[in-house]
């Protein structure tokens, strides 16, 4: 079966600097990655999606990459900011799946001013 | 983009009693999924439900523990039967849509709802 893996351990990043999380997965190449942000208390929410085809995606401060011979996506907030903090999770859809995503545990992100 | 709210946001239930949680989207949706969460996990899918027909419930999870209902296009119960303290966890609403960035499907939450079993 497919496995996501994100770094469990909190990454502690200076305000102002880029900070960098990381998605692995096992076995075949996804359709799409997906990121998303998780605050305490509340249910995900969608930031940033990139397809199979391609390498880069850019939104206003964030940007993703993803290389399938890696079976790997990068996810940058550069610039950080205090109110970037937050869970950040990954989650994949397979080309197998019937609309299913696979999600990874998350990393928490915490920006100290 | 959609508006998902869920009732209750939280509960402490005691051993072998129920609980009902609802998922109210703000648009008519065809998919809409249940997730569990436990501290520092990954989110795990209990079931599809789509109007219409039966819930579609994944490796792990059975109708008699969580049955769902899905009356209509803007809503949804998930029941959790005869609970234990092993059902303490987040329970999360889900739809799943075209996005703005894409024509892929980006899912949607709802707050949650947590729940403490005694």
């Amino acid at each position: 079966s497919q496995k996501i893996e994100q770094n469990s351990e909190a990454l502690n990043i200076q305000e102002g600097k880029t900070a960098t999380l990381t998605c692995n997965y096992t076995n075949y190449s996804p359709a799409y990655l997906q990121w998303y942000r998780q605050d305490p208390g509340r249910g995900p929410v969608f930031l940033l999606l990139i397809r199979e085809n391609e390498k880069e995606k850019r939104k206003e401060r964030l940007k993703v990459t993803f290389d399938t011979t890696l079976k790997q996506s990068l996810f940058h907030i550069t610039a950080s900011q205090p109110a970037d903090s937050a869970t950040y999770l990954c989650a994949l859809r397979f080309m197998d799946s019937n609309y299913q995503l696979i999600w990874g545990a998350g990393t928490k992100l915490i920006i100290k001013p | 983009s959609a508006v998902i709210s869920q009732k209750p946001s939280r509960d402490i239930c005691q051993r072998g009693t129920s609980l009902t949680i609802q998922c109210q989207v703000d648009s008519q949706v065809t998919m809409m999924f249940w997730y569990r969460q436990q501290p520092g996990q990954s989110l795990t899918l209990i079931a599809t439900a789509n109007q219409g027909s039966e819930a579609t419930y994944e490796s792990g999870f059975v109708i008699d523990k969580f049955p769902i209902s899905r009356p209509n296009l803007t809503f949804s119960t998930l029941t959790v039967s005869n609970m234990s303290p092993e059902d303490s966890s987040i329970y999360l609403c889900s739809v799943g849509l075209a996005g703005v960035q894409s024509s892929y499907n980006e899912q949607f939450f709802g707050p949650g709802t947590r729940l403490t079993v005694l």
